[in-house]
């Protein structure tokens, strides 16, 4: 069954801690995305990476980190030097450059600070 | 900048009632748009892409160059279309991405 694994789904985090999202896909796409999901401001980019060993800072990179050392994994890091870091992330992927533009995305992580 | 705005954070319309979801963009380039739809405790998924102009669910959406619009339609609305919709514009200069809108969350009111 092809799709995109998020994981944990839930996550508590203290203030001054790392936390690591993961994120697997398995539907052989060569672009992957992390977005951050708030009430009222949408989908915000935070990385994307469009092959292995590359990636992108989005539009607020601040505060997290990325590493895509297989084509499959995308896991996303919220460093302690995030401010605001309470808010649901979502991973999606896509087959960047085919022409078919859609997205594949996955089912969330909700981290809180505690 | 490349930029999306869905002007309404909340629409509230009765069943059998015409449903429009407003969206309008920015991008000096050709623009490729879509909407994007998230029902309560399920994924984001794609509705509809403006290429392929199809039909989804009884959605469509006219991309307007002009008026540099690509609102989200439906003649007669129903209860399973209360979600949160987002429309969003794939960039194509440079690095592809998609850029969203802040979202419209629909009610429909039986």
């Amino acid at each position: 069954d092809g799709g995109i694994t998020q994981s944990p789904k839930y996550l508590f985090r203290k203030e001054g801690q790392n936390v690591t999202l993961s994120c697997e896909q398995n539907l052989n796409h060569d672009a992957m995305y992390w977005y951050r999901q708030d009430p009222g401001q949408g989908l915000r980019l935070i990385y994307y990476s469009q092959i292995v060993n590359d990636f992108q800072k989005g539009d607020i990179a601040e505060g997290y980190s990325v590493s895509r050392e297989k084509k499959e994994s995308f896991p996303l890091t919220v460093t302690s030097a995030q401010k605001n870091p309470t808010a649901f992330y979502l991973c999606a992927s896509s087959t960047a450059g085919t022409g078919d533009y859609g997205y594949t995305f996955g089912s969330g992580t909700r981290l809180t600070v505690v | 900048a490349q930029r999306v705005t869905q002007p309404e954070k909340l629409l509230s319309v009765f069943k059998g009632a015409p449903v429009e979801l407003k969206c309008n963009y920015s991008y000096s380039g050709s623009p490729e748009l879509f909407w994007y739809v998230q029902y309560s405790r399920q994924r984001l998924q794609l509705l509809l892409r403006h290429i392929s102009r199809e039909s989804i669910k009884g959605f469509t959406a006219d991309l307007n160059k002009g008026e540099t619009s690509f609102h989200l339609k439906k003649p007669f609305a129903q209860e399973e279309d209360s979600a949160m919709y987002y429309c969003a514009l794939f960039i194509i200069q440079g690095a592809q991405k998609l850029v969203f809108g802040q979202g419209t969350r629909l009610t429909i009111n039986p």
